[in-house]
């Protein structure tokens, strides 16, 4: 059985701090890695999806890094806003027609 | 415009009875997928179609059929519904079956059985 696992499982912090979660996926094989912002009573909106080991990408104050060798990815967030709060998912692919496998999420609520 | 739209939004009805719910996205995407969120909450895949064609057929009861009359549509039929059916469902679409630049979400119908 695949599984994603990601950290913490919650996090909150204050308006302004950075933070950064981690996600970690077995690095036997692998196709892609997807981020996924998901609020409240919405539905999940991609933010990167990353293929290449050492891939860094960034939109706005929200950056991820991947490492296939080792299997995990980290999400990064400067400069929390209240706005920032949702659920962070990612999900992982082992090839280009395999089923995209998703984790628990780590949950942000950002302090005013 | 909604790239994927879901029908209905709520869903509620009675054990033992047949529903369906409707997708459709306008975005062009080969691949669709349907999802169930679980009671915590995790997103697990249930069926995936690829230009019509059936690409992933997770375990899941022979009660729910996936039907797609074109690479726009995914429905699923629920029949007999149970009580343990409780759950939102969420479709997505995707540009390929490896979700290569992500997936697309519809805003999830949120079944209810009694």
């Amino acid at each position: 059985i695949l599984n994603v696992e990601q950290s913490p499982q919650s996090l909150h912090v204050q308006e302004g701090d950075s933070t950064n979660f981690t996600c970690s996926f077995p690095s036997s094989n692998f196709y892609a890695l997807h981020w996924y912002r998901w609020e409240t009573a919405k539905s999940p909106e991609a933010l990167f999806v990353m293929t290449l080991n050492g891939d860094e990408k960034k939109k706005g104050r929200i950056s991820a890094t991947l490492n296939t060798k080792e299997g995990y990815s980290y999400l990064y967030i400067k400069g929390s806003q209240p706005e920032d709060s949702a659920t962070y998912l990612c999900a992982f692919s082992l090839t280009s027609y395999d089923k995209v496998i998703f984790g628990p999420g780590t949950s942000l609520s950002v302090i005013p | 415009d909604t790239a994927v739209s879901q029908t209905p939004k709520y869903l509620v009805t009675q054990m033992g009875n047949d529903k369906s719910i409707k997708c459709e996205q306008n975005l062009g995407h080969d691949t669709m997928y349907w999802y169930k969120q679980d009671s915590k909450k995790f997103l697990k895949i249930m069926f995936s179609y690829n230009n019509k064609e059936l690409i992933i057929n997770e375990t899941v009861p022979n009660r729910f059929s996936p039907k797609s009359p074109d690479k726009a549509h995914l429905n699923l039929h629920i029949n007999s519904l149970e009580l343990g059916d409780s759950a939102v469902y969420f479709c997505a679409s995707s540009q390929a079956p490896g979700g290569d630049y992500g997936y697309t979400f519809g805003s999830g119908t949120r079944l209810t059985v009694v």
